[in-house]
């Protein structure tokens, strides 16, 4: 069962669009979203995290919106630029005891950015 | 500052075959996990730990063996390889499960 579920699995958008990149989640107890973004070859790298205290972070060019009552996330790209082309994971993790706690993953989310 | 490093890059293992796959860290994190890589899967938690010492079974930890003697190393063991097992393994640190983890370069292993 899928506790992080992320969409599109793929995406493709011209130069200057805006991507958006959902996840939904149902355990009401998870408390930090990160988002990572993973070029061929390489680990995967924190983009930008954002915790249920706030319905928006921005860094840059990307941006979280989080609507904890709906359960969702979203990553939003503006300007996109072919260097962006990427496989993007949502994630999401829970404060547990005896340091129980652990990042939950979406599948990913392949962009392309089309010159 | 060279964050975590893993050993080898590429590795091809007959069925059958034992092998260790290394993680080093040098920024004293006490978080360390194993993740493999397959296409539409994501990425799956294979083992982890919270500290020297310390280790605990992820979601597919069946066939895989961890130990964590020191802060720095957290090597992963594939015991018996499989063709199942052909994958890319990632191993990844943090300060904790709520901060940045850093990955490594993966290994890129295939069983035949």
């Amino acid at each position: 069962q899928q506790q992080v579920k992320q969409s599109p699995q793929s995406l493709i958008v011209q130069k200057g669009g805006i991507p958006i990149i959902n996840c939904a989640y149902e355990n009401t107890a998870f408390d930090y979203f990160p988002w990572y973004q993973q070029f061929p070859g390489k680990g995967p790298a924190l983009l930008i995290a954002i915790r249920p205290d706030v319905s928006e972070k921005k860094e840059g060019r990307f941006t979280i919106s989080f609507n904890k009552s709906a359960k969702q996330f979203s990553l939003h790209i503006m300007d996109s630029q072919p260097g962006d082309s990427a496989t993007y994971f949502c994630a999401a993790s829970q404060e547990r005891a005896g340091n129980n706690r652990k990042l939950i993953w979406g599948l990913g989310t392949s962009l392309a950015v089309n010159p | 500052n060279a964050g975590v490093t893993q050993t080898p890059k590429f590795q091809v293992l007959k069925t059958g075959q034992s092998m260790t796959l290394q993680c080093a860290q040098d920024m004293n994190h006490e978080y360390m996990s194993w993740y493999r890589q397959d296409p539409g899967m994501g990425l799956r938690l294979i083992h982890y730990s919270v500290g020297a010492g310390i280790t605990d079974q992820g979601e597919v930890p069946n066939g895989y063996n961890v130990s964590r003697s020191t802060t720095e190393d957290f090597p992963l063991r594939l015991l018996s390889a499989a063709p199942s097992q052909t994958s890319v393994y990632f191993c990844a640190s943090s300060y904790s499960w709520d901060t940045e983890a850093f990955f490594g370069q993966g290994t890129r292993l295939t069983v035949v």
